[in-house]
């Protein structure tokens, strides 16, 4: 069973640019999360994916957008970015439906961007 | 953003201590999550737990869903140097495809061998 992926893992960025994150969930799982980190706090809710769809979003600006594919990977892309979006992203992935265990979440070792 | 109370913030510890550390909110959630996360790497699933007043073990770990749902516990016994690391609480409100965590801040754990 492979376990979830993240690409790249550090990328450096200036202010303004856009950037594109990009996650492969663990087999068999078809619900994507993101989360923003900053250092030294509890991850941030971005936004979810099931089946395509994005299926929630937290308080974040609409230049966080998102994809997800066929085969449940997916992307982060963040347009305009600004010095506070330096922090790790992280993607977790999770079974669909409403099961008990489908609930429990999946991280990836995270991507670490940083924004001069 | 949101974030759940988590204490304490940290602990530094003697090898074969045991640890407890809590987590609580103002709102109800219906799942509770423990991970650790080690410096430059995502959380790690430790336990969740499902049911209020539940008691689940997963080693040497302890967790526990509160009778009011606003609460949770993590015991760690007999400490080792590989629990070093922070440990966070993340509470969920299950609802069909649903999945956003809430998070605690953190407790950063040290282990003296």
């Amino acid at each position: 069973e492979t376990g979830v992926t993240q690409s790249p893992t550090h990328l450096i960025k200036t202010r303004g640019q856009q950037v594109t994150l990009r996650c492969s969930s663990q087999s068999g799982h078809n619900t994507v999360s993101w989360y923003q980190q900053a250092l030294g706090q509890g991850p941030q809710f971005i936004f979810q994916y099931y089946r395509e769809e994005e299926n929630g979003r937290g308080n974040f600006p609409p230049r966080f957008s998102g994809l997800q594919f066929p085969n449940y990977s997916s992307e982060l892309n963040v347009n305009a970015l600004e010095l506070d979006d330096s922090a790790l992203y992280l993607c977790a992935s999770s079974l669909g439906g409403a099961r008990p265990g489908s609930y429990e979440q999946y991280f990836g070792p995270g991507t670490r961007l940083t924004v001069t | 953003g949101q974030q759940l109370n988590q204490s304490p913030q940290s602990m530094f510890i003697q090898e074969g201590e045991d640890v407890s550390m809590n987590c609580t909110s103002s709102s109800i959630f219906n799942t509770w999550l423990w991970y650790k996360q080690d410096p430059g790497e995502g959380p790690v699933l430790l336990i969740a737990l499902y049911k209020a007043g539940e008691l689940t073990s997963n080693g040497r770990l302890t967790a526990q869903f509160g009778i009011t749902r606003k609460d949770s516990f993590l015991n760690i016994s007999a400490s080792i140097p590989s629990d070093v690391g922070i440990y966070f609480c993340a509470g969920q409100l299950r609802a069909g495809n649903n999945r956003k965590l809430i998070w605690g801040l953190g407790t950063s754990l040290a282990v003296n061998p």
